[in-house]
Protein backbone atom coordinates (compact mmCIF):
# COMPACT_ATOMS: atom_id res chain seq x y z
CA UNK A 1 0.00 0.00 0.00
CA UNK A 2 1.74 2.74 -1.63
CA UNK A 3 0.55 6.04 0.47
CA UNK A 4 2.35 8.30 -1.36
CA UNK A 5 3.07 8.35 -4.82
CA UNK A 6 5.40 10.15 -7.42
CA UNK A 7 3.78 9.07 -10.74
CA UNK A 8 7.04 9.93 -12.94
CA UNK A 9 10.10 7.74 -12.47
CA UNK A 10 11.91 10.86 -14.36
CA UNK A 11 11.79 14.59 -15.79
CA UNK A 12 14.46 16.22 -18.40
CA UNK A 13 14.23 20.21 -18.44
CA UNK A 14 16.12 23.10 -20.10
CA UNK A 15 18.15 25.15 -17.99
CA UNK A 16 16.29 28.36 -17.25
CA UNK A 17 12.83 26.51 -17.32
CA UNK A 18 10.61 25.25 -15.23
CA UNK A 19 10.45 21.84 -13.64
CA UNK A 20 7.40 20.54 -11.82
CA UNK A 21 7.55 17.73 -9.68
CA UNK A 22 4.38 15.93 -8.68
CA UNK A 23 3.40 13.53 -5.68
CA UNK A 24 0.04 12.39 -4.84
CA UNK A 25 -1.21 11.05 -1.14
CA UNK A 26 -3.86 8.86 -0.16
CA UNK A 27 -3.43 8.98 3.45
CA UNK A 28 -6.04 11.66 5.11
CA UNK A 29 -3.89 11.88 8.32
CA UNK A 30 -1.01 13.24 6.73
CA UNK A 31 -1.19 17.30 7.46
CA UNK A 32 2.57 17.80 6.69
CA UNK A 33 4.45 17.73 3.31
CA UNK A 34 8.16 17.95 2.40
CA UNK A 35 10.75 17.74 -0.36
CA UNK A 36 14.09 16.44 -0.29
CA UNK A 37 16.84 15.65 -2.71
CA UNK A 38 19.24 13.51 -3.24
CA UNK A 39 22.57 13.13 -5.15
CA UNK A 40 24.45 9.99 -5.67
CA UNK A 41 26.25 8.79 -2.56
CA UNK A 42 25.05 11.35 -0.31
CA UNK A 43 22.05 11.03 1.76
CA UNK A 44 18.66 13.32 1.04
CA UNK A 45 18.72 16.90 1.86
CA UNK A 46 15.81 19.10 2.75
CA UNK A 47 14.38 21.07 0.46
CA UNK A 48 11.09 22.68 1.39
CA UNK A 49 7.83 21.78 3.32
CA UNK A 50 4.21 22.62 3.67
CA UNK A 51 1.47 22.42 6.31
CA UNK A 52 -1.88 21.70 5.68
CA UNK A 53 -2.92 24.94 7.00
CA UNK A 54 -1.50 26.53 3.50
CA UNK A 55 -1.82 26.07 0.24
CA UNK A 56 1.67 27.02 -0.59
CA UNK A 57 4.59 28.09 0.36
CA UNK A 58 8.25 29.63 -1.02
CA UNK A 59 11.41 29.47 -0.68
CA UNK A 60 13.86 31.01 -2.96
CA UNK A 61 13.24 29.70 -6.64
CA UNK A 62 11.40 26.71 -4.72
CA UNK A 63 7.47 26.96 -4.71
CA UNK A 64 5.60 23.58 -3.12
CA UNK A 65 2.16 24.07 -3.75
CA UNK A 66 -0.73 21.48 -1.97
CA UNK A 67 -4.15 20.48 -3.04
CA UNK A 68 -5.70 18.83 -0.29
CA UNK A 69 -8.81 17.89 -1.83
CA UNK A 70 -7.00 16.47 -4.65
CA UNK A 71 -4.53 14.76 -2.57
CA UNK A 72 -1.94 16.17 -4.53
CA UNK A 73 1.57 18.42 -3.98
CA UNK A 74 3.74 19.67 -6.59
CA UNK A 75 6.96 21.39 -6.38
CA UNK A 76 8.19 24.12 -8.70
CA UNK A 77 11.64 24.87 -9.40
CA UNK A 78 12.38 28.41 -11.68
CA UNK A 79 14.42 28.35 -13.06
CA UNK A 80 15.89 25.34 -12.71
CA UNK A 81 19.31 24.84 -13.16
CA UNK A 82 21.99 22.17 -14.22
CA UNK A 83 23.16 21.78 -10.27
CA UNK A 84 19.44 21.01 -9.22
CA UNK A 85 19.65 17.60 -11.45
CA UNK A 86 19.33 15.03 -8.81
CA UNK A 87 16.62 12.54 -7.04
CA UNK A 88 13.44 14.21 -5.56
CA UNK A 89 11.12 12.79 -3.14
CA UNK A 90 8.66 14.18 -1.59
CA UNK A 91 7.72 12.77 2.16
CA UNK A 92 4.70 13.36 4.28
CA UNK A 93 3.51 12.91 8.17
CA UNK A 94 0.77 13.38 10.64
CA UNK A 95 -1.34 12.00 13.14
CA UNK A 96 -0.29 10.15 15.88
CA UNK A 97 3.68 9.76 13.64
CA UNK A 98 4.98 12.84 13.03
CA UNK A 99 8.34 11.47 13.54
CA UNK A 100 7.94 8.66 10.88
CA UNK A 101 7.88 10.11 7.01
CA UNK A 102 6.42 8.12 4.22
CA UNK A 103 8.35 8.81 1.56
CA UNK A 104 7.12 8.63 -2.38
CA UNK A 105 9.67 6.54 -4.79
CA UNK A 106 11.40 9.66 -6.31
CA UNK A 107 11.80 11.47 -9.67
CA UNK A 108 14.72 11.72 -11.21
CA UNK A 109 15.20 15.41 -12.12
CA UNK A 110 17.52 16.42 -15.45
CA UNK A 111 18.02 19.64 -15.79
CA UNK A 112 20.10 20.03 -19.32
CA UNK A 113 22.55 22.95 -19.64
CA UNK B 1 29.10 22.00 12.57
CA UNK B 2 29.80 18.33 11.53
CA UNK B 3 26.89 16.23 10.02
CA UNK B 4 25.65 13.26 10.45
CA UNK B 5 28.03 10.17 10.38
CA UNK B 6 27.42 6.88 9.74
CA UNK B 7 29.69 3.86 10.14
CA UNK B 8 30.31 2.02 8.82
CA UNK B 9 30.08 3.12 5.14
CA UNK B 10 30.22 -0.02 3.15
CA UNK B 11 30.18 -3.69 4.77
CA UNK B 12 29.87 -7.01 3.31
CA UNK B 13 27.76 -10.04 5.33
CA UNK B 14 26.93 -13.59 4.17
CA UNK B 15 23.05 -15.06 5.12
CA UNK B 16 22.87 -15.71 8.87
CA UNK B 17 25.08 -13.12 9.95
CA UNK B 18 23.88 -9.99 12.42
CA UNK B 19 25.23 -6.22 12.01
CA UNK B 20 25.51 -2.86 13.87
CA UNK B 21 25.36 -0.29 12.13
CA UNK B 22 26.35 3.34 14.17
CA UNK B 23 25.39 6.58 14.02
CA UNK B 24 26.54 10.07 15.55
CA UNK B 25 23.57 12.62 14.84
CA UNK B 26 24.59 16.04 14.56
CA UNK B 27 25.71 18.07 17.77
CA UNK B 28 22.76 19.11 20.31
CA UNK B 29 20.10 16.88 18.07
CA UNK B 30 18.73 14.63 20.50
CA UNK B 31 16.15 12.75 17.49
CA UNK B 32 17.64 10.01 15.55
CA UNK B 33 15.87 7.93 12.74
CA UNK B 34 16.92 5.16 10.47
CA UNK B 35 15.37 4.41 7.18
CA UNK B 36 15.90 1.58 4.90
CA UNK B 37 16.12 2.56 0.99
CA UNK B 38 15.87 -0.21 -1.71
CA UNK B 39 15.63 0.19 -5.26
CA UNK B 40 12.20 -1.16 -5.31
CA UNK B 41 10.82 -0.02 -2.14
CA UNK B 42 11.84 3.19 -1.78
CA UNK B 43 12.91 5.61 1.04
CA UNK B 44 11.15 2.78 4.13
CA UNK B 45 11.09 4.12 7.78
CA UNK B 46 12.33 1.71 10.50
CA UNK B 47 12.43 3.64 13.73
CA UNK B 48 12.51 6.90 15.74
CA UNK B 49 14.35 7.79 19.05
CA UNK B 50 14.73 10.77 21.55
CA UNK B 51 16.03 10.38 24.90
CA UNK B 52 17.07 6.89 24.66
CA UNK B 53 13.37 6.04 24.08
CA UNK B 54 11.75 4.83 21.02
CA UNK B 55 8.88 6.56 19.83
CA UNK B 56 8.12 5.07 16.31
CA UNK B 57 8.46 1.57 14.69
CA UNK B 58 7.68 0.81 10.74
CA UNK B 59 6.96 -2.17 9.31
CA UNK B 60 9.47 -4.18 9.95
CA UNK B 61 9.88 -7.65 11.76
CA UNK B 62 11.94 -8.02 15.09
CA UNK B 63 15.27 -8.98 13.21
CA UNK B 64 15.77 -5.23 13.12
CA UNK B 65 16.19 -3.02 16.20
CA UNK B 66 17.64 0.02 17.34
CA UNK B 67 18.97 2.03 20.55
CA UNK B 68 19.72 4.92 21.86
CA UNK B 69 22.61 6.35 24.17
CA UNK B 70 23.09 9.20 26.79
CA UNK B 71 24.69 11.10 24.22
CA UNK B 72 22.48 10.90 21.13
CA UNK B 73 23.91 8.26 19.41
CA UNK B 74 22.14 5.27 17.75
CA UNK B 75 22.92 2.28 16.77
CA UNK B 76 20.52 -0.48 14.48
CA UNK B 77 21.16 -4.17 14.62
CA UNK B 78 20.12 -6.54 12.10
CA UNK B 79 20.04 -10.02 12.98
CA UNK B 80 19.75 -13.39 10.77
CA UNK B 81 20.38 -11.73 7.89
CA UNK B 82 18.74 -12.36 4.73
CA UNK B 83 19.39 -11.73 1.04
CA UNK B 84 16.70 -8.67 0.79
CA UNK B 85 18.25 -6.88 3.55
CA UNK B 86 20.62 -5.95 1.04
CA UNK B 87 20.48 -1.80 0.95
CA UNK B 88 21.31 1.57 2.10
CA UNK B 89 20.92 2.46 5.52
CA UNK B 90 20.11 5.87 6.57
CA UNK B 91 20.12 7.80 9.81
CA UNK B 92 19.04 11.12 10.44
CA UNK B 93 18.40 13.55 13.04
CA UNK B 94 17.17 16.66 13.95
CA UNK B 95 17.07 19.12 17.09
CA UNK B 96 13.43 17.67 18.46
CA UNK B 97 11.11 14.99 17.67
CA UNK B 98 8.02 15.16 15.43
CA UNK B 99 9.46 17.23 13.23
CA UNK B 100 10.03 16.30 9.22
CA UNK B 101 13.04 18.40 8.78
CA UNK B 102 15.87 16.03 9.12
CA UNK B 103 19.58 15.74 8.64
CA UNK B 104 20.83 12.60 6.85
CA UNK B 105 23.83 10.73 6.52
CA UNK B 106 25.43 9.40 3.92
CA UNK B 107 24.27 6.21 4.80
CA UNK B 108 26.07 2.87 5.36
CA UNK B 109 25.44 0.04 2.12
CA UNK B 110 24.73 -3.00 3.39
CA UNK B 111 25.54 -5.83 0.97
CA UNK B 112 23.96 -9.69 2.01
CA UNK B 113 25.57 -12.38 -0.16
Amino acid sequence: DQQVKQNSPSLSVQEGRISILNCDYTNSMFDYFLWYKKYPAEGPTFLISISSIKDKNEDGRFTVFLNKSAKHLSLHIVPSQPGDSAVYFCAASGGTSYGKLTFGQGTILTVHP
Amino acid sequence: KAGVTQTPRYLIKTRGQQVTLSCSPISGHRSVSWYQQTPGQGLQFLFEYFSETQRNKGNFPGRFSGRQFSNSRSEMNVSTLELGDSALYLCASSPYPNTGELFFGEGSRLTVL
